[in-house]
């Protein structure tokens, strides 16, 4: 059974580049949430998709973007990168939205911003 | 709003002595709550969770989280910590019915031979 999967697992960039980071849900889950983790800090909510909507955002600017696909994986885009968004970028996903469904988390993907 | 604090930034215990980790939520109501581990360079791994019932749970692990309505806490416990059990804990709330999971910092467990 394929757990959560994340790509790239690390990758660097410059200020003012874009960024697409890619995850797999869990087989069988069809909601994706994703988190911004900073050094030494717990993971910060960005969105959560279902049904290739994004149902419910965190307090993230608008350079941050996702989609969700048909098959249930999940991109997200970041736009204009800053220093401060180097961080690992948690995706998670869960059987429904609501309920007492919870999170399995991938690996991560490991952002520097230069 | 829902928030999440874990009062303790790390904590150091020795091998084979007991442990227990604080954490309080602010919620209008009994959310549902969670405790995971997040060892370094891996992604996070569920311990417990509670959402009704008998306020005493059991996880994995070993570990056990007992919920406290009158303090609004949901501390974590080992009665016998394992040098393999050196990593980052974190508490997570999430209202009944919501799309967000909230995360406390975080605390980091050192265990001393």
């Amino acid at each position: 059974d394929a757990g959560v999967t994340q790509s790239p697992t690390h990758l660097i960039k410059t200020r003012g580049q874009q960024v697409t980071l890619r995850c797999s849900p869990k087989s069988g889950h069809d909601t994706v949430s994703w988190y911004q983790q900073a050094l030494g800090q717990g993971p910060q909510f960005i969105f959560q998709y279902y049904e290739e909507e994004e149902r419910q955002r965190g307090n993230f600017p608008d350079r941050f973007s996702g989609h969700q696909f048909p098959n249930y994986s999940s991109e997200l885009n970041v736009n204009a990168l800053l220093l401060g968004d180097s961080a690992l970028y948690l995706c998670a996903s869960s059987l429904q939205p609501v309920g007492t469904g919870e999170l399995f988390f991938g690996e991560g993907s490991r952002l520097t911003v230069l | 709003a829902q928030s999440v604090t874990q009062p303790d930034i790390h904590i150091t215990v020795s091998e084979g002595a007991s442990l227990e980790l604080r954490c309080n939520y602010s919620y209008g109501a009994t959310p549902y709550l969670f405790w995971y581990v997040q060892s370094p360079g891996q992604g996070l791994q569920l311990l417990l969770k509670y959402f009704s019932g008998d306020t005493l749970v059991q996880g994995i692990k070993g570990f056990e989280a007992e919920f406290k309505r009158s303090q609004s806490s949901f501390n974590l416990r080992k009665p016998s910590v394992h040098w393999s059990d050196a990593a980052e804990y974190f508490c997570a709330v999430r209202a009944t019915g919501g799309f967000k999971t909230i995360f406390g910092a975080g605390t980091r467990l050192f265990v001393k031979a």
